[in-house]
């Protein structure tokens, strides 16, 4: 089964700084998905960034990028020139390709302090 | 484009009480559709998928049900609500199983049952 592992309840960032964020997942597949997704207050989940297992290259959108090392099945988020707008929920998930059903990991709650 | 939409947004119903959930998806044909629960301060929990109009798989057996009257119409119920049935209610949708495309989640629905 898979699992998704999100080590850091809580961060906390300063306003315009570089903080990342940390998840790990077990998977048996060979081609997946992974994805960050945000939560704000709103409580509506924002799709921040995917990657594709089979891609080498990291994703970028924007502010956000991730490190993503398959050996490893680590892939965390990396959030640049912190906004404060940043501050939500963020959660790791990860699907098989071969069927549609998403693991999400608990969750790191991320203040960004002013 | 495609939209999701849930409501109630907030929901107050006393034990024992029936519920109804609805989640429609426009601007796309044949999506899969999902139910999740949050409980407070926690990660997303699968509760029921849908690859078409009638098709129900359940993740997690329990008070809950789901229903798929229409191809872009998901509905969650319940006869009688119990008090661990309190959380935030999140509906996803994503397109057909041939693809691995992304789940996008609606706003969602606050649910407290006193």
């Amino acid at each position: 089964a898979q699992t998704v592992t999100q080590s850091q309840p809580e961060m906390s960032v300063q306003e315009a700084e570089t903080v990342t964020l940390s998840c790990t997942y077990d998977t048996s597949e060979s081609d997946y998905y992974l994805f960050w997704y945000k939560q704000p207050p709103s409580r509506q989940m924002i799709l921040v960034i995917r990657q594709e297992a089979y891609k080498q290259q990291n994703a970028t959108e924007n502010r956000f990028s991730v490190n993503f090392q398959k050996a490893a099945k680590s892939f965390s988020l990396k959030i640049s020139d912190s906004q404060l707008g940043d501050a939500a929920m963020y959660f790791c998930a990860c699907k098989k390709t071969s069927y549609d059903k998403v693991i999400f990991g608990p969750g790191t709650s991320l203040s960004v302090i002013p | 484009s495609q939209t999701i939409h849930q409501w109630p947004a907030t929901l107050v119903q006393p034990v024992g009480s029936p519920l109804s959930l609805e989640c429609t998806v426009e601007g796309t044909s044949n999506p899969n559709l999902y139910w999740y629960r949050q409980a407070a301060g926690r990660g997303l929990q699968l509760l029921f998928y849908s690859v078409g109009i009638g098709q129900i798989s359940s993740e997690v057996p329990q008070n809950l049900s789901a229903s798929r009257p229409q191809d872009r119409q998901f509905i969650l119920s319940s006869k009688k609500l119990l008090l661990s049935d309190s959380g935030f209610y999140l509906c996803a949708w994503s397109r057909d199983s041939s693809s691995t495309d992304t789940q996008y989640f609606g706003p969602g629905t606050r649910l407290t049952v006193l």
